[in-house]
Parts: C-alpha cells; structure tokens; sequence
C-alpha cells in the first residue's frame, strides 16, 4: 500500500532563504507526482507536475525534482516571499487514476 | 474554458440533514474525482467517476455516502444523515478524455467546505 509522507510537517523562515520540502514514497511504481499549494481556507493550486520518467520540473522559482528508486521527491524554492506562506501538499499517482497524498508542509515566510 | 467548479462553497447542516455537494468537470473532461480532506489531515481519495459509470468507489463510507455523474449535468457527492465527522473539505478533480494509465494530471476545484452542526 502506497504512504506519501512529508518531512517537515512546518517550516518557518525569513524572507529571502532557499528552502527544500521533502516528499518520499513507499512504492517506487508511479504514474506521476504533483505538488500542490494550499491556502488556509481555500483550493488546491497545482504547482509542479513530474511524469514517472522525468527528472525534474521548473517553474519560475519553483523546482521540483523526482528520484524513483529512492522514493523522493524535493521541492525547491528560491528566493523565498511572504506570499510563499502557505501548506505544500505532496501527491503521488500510482494506479490509474488515485491520487496518494502527503499530510503537507505548512511553510511560514517571516518578513 | 472554466476551470472545475464546484458548489456551494460552504455548507451548513444539522445532524440527520442531507448534504448534496456538486461538481462540474473541466469542458472535455469526462474523468470526475472526490477527495475528502479532514481537518489537519491530508486527503484521501474517494471515488472516481466516468460518466454514468462509477469505476472505483473504494475509499467512500460503506453507509450513507454515495456519488453519480449522468449523462448530463454536473456530477453529485450526496451524503446522508450527517454527523460531526462528516464536517470535512471536499475536493472534486476531473482529467482529460483520454485512456488511463497515462498519468494525467487531475485538476481541482475549490472545494466545498461542509460544517455539520
């Protein structure tokens, strides 16, 4: 049975720092991975998706990247804001169509 | 092309009352999903839907939950005589009209938040 799990479960910051979020899998056999942002109170906003045979995934500061064998995947952002502030959620696809997710990261920017 | 909608975005019921959530896919979509997201937690998947067809239903309640999608309008998460623990996020997903398998991206819409008094 496929276990997202996401490491640290909070994260908090100054402004302006690099920071990696951790993601590892238990069941190396997927379709895909996403990460998502969450703002309290609000929807999902899809940030990075990584097809099971690539690497990795850029998308302005954002860099996500993916290690199959390993069961991980890291997201990177650079040069961190305030409005960075907010749950990254972790989701792994490994059938058809379910989507597996971590319990998130909630990352606080301090100004 | 509208992104999923879903509606309402907050419900309120008593206990005992019914609570009907809806979701209208992507224009071209035709792969309908249902996560729920408790308080604190992650979320967990549901049910997954092809028009008229319900595909896997293996993460719903066994009681007084179940979910449709016809042939025409959106698709519908009904659950019955609530209770506390059913107050949750609902999240609704749809993907393209393609084969599975392929690892296509699911798109979200922004939930219905339910409050079960």
């Amino acid at each position: 049975k496929q276990e997202v799990t996401q490491i640290p479960a909070a994260l908090s910051v100054p402004e302006g720092e690099n920071l990696v979020l951790n993601c590892s899998f238990t069941d190396s056999a997927i379709y895909n991975l996403q990460w998502f942002r969450q703002d309290p109170g609000k929807g999902l906003t899809s940030l990075l998706l990584i097809q099971s045979s690539q690497r990795e995934q850029t998308s302005g500061r954002l860099n996500a990247s993916l290690d199959k064998s390993s069961g991980r995947s890291t997201l990177y952002i650079a040069a961190s804001q305030p409005g960075d502030s907010a749950t990254y959620l972790c989701a792994v696809r490994d059938s058809n169509y379910q989507l597996i997710w971590g319990a998130g990261t909630k990352l606080i920017i301090k100004p | 092309n509208a992104g999923v909608m879903q509606n309402p975005r907050h419900l309120v019921r008593r206990r005992g009352q019914e609570a009907r959530l809806r979701c209208s896919p992507m224009k071209g979509h035709s792969h309908v999903y249902w996560y729920r997201q408790l308080p604190e937690e992650g979320l967990k998947f549901m049910v997954y839907l092809q028009k008229e067809n319900i595909i896997d239903e293996s993460g719903m309640p066994k009681e007084r939950f179940s979910a449709e999608f016809p042939k025409e309008g959106p698709s519908i998460l009904r659950i019955q005589q609530v209770v506390r623990g059913d107050s949750a996020a609902y999240f609704c997903a749809s993907s393209p009209d393609l084969a599975t398998g392929q690892g296509h991206e699911q798109f979200f819409g922004p939930g219905t938040r339910l409050t079960v008094l």
